[in-house]
């Protein structure tokens, strides 16, 4: 069965930083492009940063250029978020999403999504 | 960045009635090389995760029910309910995968009347 599974997610205070991670398991992980899409308390869906296969190529939404780091291990399938300088408008569920295809990054439609792990930035 | 908009932001529909939701971008998301609509639609039940049902406009995703139908092409789009069901019940999606960043539009609310 196809799975994406996060963690890390948490309380934590403005100016803090965070380290989410979105295990894969039941596909070849490499292949696929990887993103993370995050949603606030009762609002829509924002992407919010992107990685290829190989990892070589990473893309970032403005709002988190510079403060977030997207990696992966693939050895481990495993997905990474780094998030820094968090803000209180950084409060979100992120989910890691898989892309349907094996093009190139950014250009095809999330087919797998994870449950999403809540991350809250307040003192 | 490309923005998706939506319309309406909720509607509701008697069970086996017809619900519609449109969705317009910004610019054309139409590659014209390959003559596909970079365009998805994603269902989004209370609690869940959003789910796929819709890629390039108008091909389903594999074991989407049959009621659920993509249209459009260039900046205008549709996804249509041919027959509401209770479960269909959910906030509803459209992104474009054109450009980068993906954009979302801001979510359609479907309820039964």
């Amino acid at each position: 069965e196809v799975q994406l599974l996060e963690s890390g997610g948490g309380l934590v205070q403005p100016g803090g930083s965070l380290r989410l991670s979105c295990a894969a398991s039941g596909f070849t992980f490499s292949s696929y492009a990887m993103s993370w899409v995050r949603q606030a308390p009762g609002k829509g869906l924002e992407w919010v940063s992107g990685i290829s296969g190989s990892g070589g190529s990473t893309y970032y939404a403005d709002s988190v250029k510079g403060r977030f780091t997207i990696s992966r291990d693939n050895s481990k399938n495993t997905l990474y978020l780094q998030m820094s300088s968090l803000r209180a408008e950084d409060t979100a569920v992120y989910y890691c999403a898989k892309e349907r295809g094996v093009g190139a990054p950014l250009d095809d439609a999330f087919d797998i999504w994870g449950q999403g792990t809540m991350v809250t930035v307040s003192s | 960045d490309i923005v998706m908009t939506q319309s309406p932001d909720s509607l509701a529909v008697s069970l086996g009635e017809r619900a519609t939701i449109n969705c317009k971008s910004s610019q054309s998301v139409l590659y014209s090389s390959s003559n596909k609509n970079y365009l998805a639609w994603y269902q989004q039940k209370p609690g869940q995760p959003p789910e796929l049902l819709i890629y390039w406009a108008s091909t389903r995703e594999s074991g989407v029910p049959d009621r659920f139908s993509g249209s459009g092409s260039g900046t205008d789009f549709t996804l249509t309910i041919s027959s509401l069901q209770a479960e269909d019940v959910a906030v509803y999606y459209c992104q474009q995968y054109y450009g980068t960043p993906p954009t979302f539009g801001q979510g359609t609310k479907v309820e039964i009347k």
